[in-house]
């Protein structure tokens, strides 16, 4: 099966860089995109083919990727970046998508 | 404007099935795939699924594989979830949500779960 490995929380103090990673053997292959989620609002894409920003995207958000790791990264964090941070991919071989498991972003 | 209408909450017994629907708006309903994703309370997003609008080929994740099916109406450009089998452990929000058919559509900003619907809640309880 498809899976995606992410840490549970990652915590920076406002104004730090803030990195979270994604792994699965899938990402060789495909190219992953990262979802922001906050309480009660569905998910918003922050970077799309591993490190491309939707329009009006702000430039904090960036994205890189090298075999099977991903990595979002977010730059001089902010209060307001406090959310659940998903990758997703769909490995090629049987078009079986998946989400990691999620992380907590806490900025205090 | 894009809008992905979703179908109310629903309550259901275990062991019965449901049915949920999708109703978009405002693009070319061909041009885009539909994937399902769910969210049971206080975990994570859960990918379920994906139907091409165009020709109606499916995936679907292993664990719903023999009790999930997707459809969908070009007419009205609404794409259906059915889940049969029903358990406790279904209960979650639904949501439905597009990605670009890139063998049809070119662009440098087209990118995958755009738009979402609003969410669907179902509750699975004896």
């Amino acid at each position: 099966s498809h899976e995606l490995t992410q840490p549970p929380s990652v915590s920076v103090s406002p104004g730090q860089t803030a990195r979270i990673t994604c792994s699965g053997d899938a990402l060789s292959k495909r190219f992953v995109s990262w979802y922001q989620q906050t309480p009660g609002q569905a998910p918003v894409v922050v970077i799309f083919e591993d490190n491309k920003r939707p329009p009006g995207m702000s430039q904090r958000f960036s994205g890189s990727a090298s075999g099977t790791l991903a990595t979002l990264i977010i730059s001089t964090t902010q209060v307001e970046d406090e959310a659940d941070y998903y990758c997703f991919s769909i490995d090629v071989n049987n078009e079986q998508g998946a989400f990691g498991g999620g992380t907590r972003l806490t900025v205090l | 404007q894009v809008q992905l209408v979703q179908s109310g909450a629903e309550v259901k017994k275990p062991g019965a099935s449901l049915r949920l629907s999708c109703a978009t708006f405002g693009y070319t309903f061909s041009h885009y795939f539909i994937h399902w994703v769910r969210q049971a309370p206080g975990k994570g997003l859960e990918w379920m699924g994906i139907i091409n609008s165009n020709d109606g080929t499916k995936a679907f994740a292993q664990k719903f594989q023999g009790r999930i099916t997707l459809t969908r109406d070009s007419s009205t450009s609404t794409v259906y979830m059915d889940l049969s089998g029903l358990g406790s452990d279904d209960t979650a929000l639904y949501f439905c949500t597009r990605e670009p058919d890139y063998k049809i559509l070119t662009g440098e900003f087209l990118y995958p779960f755009d738009y979402w619907g609003q969410g669907t809640p179902v509750t699975v309880s004896s």
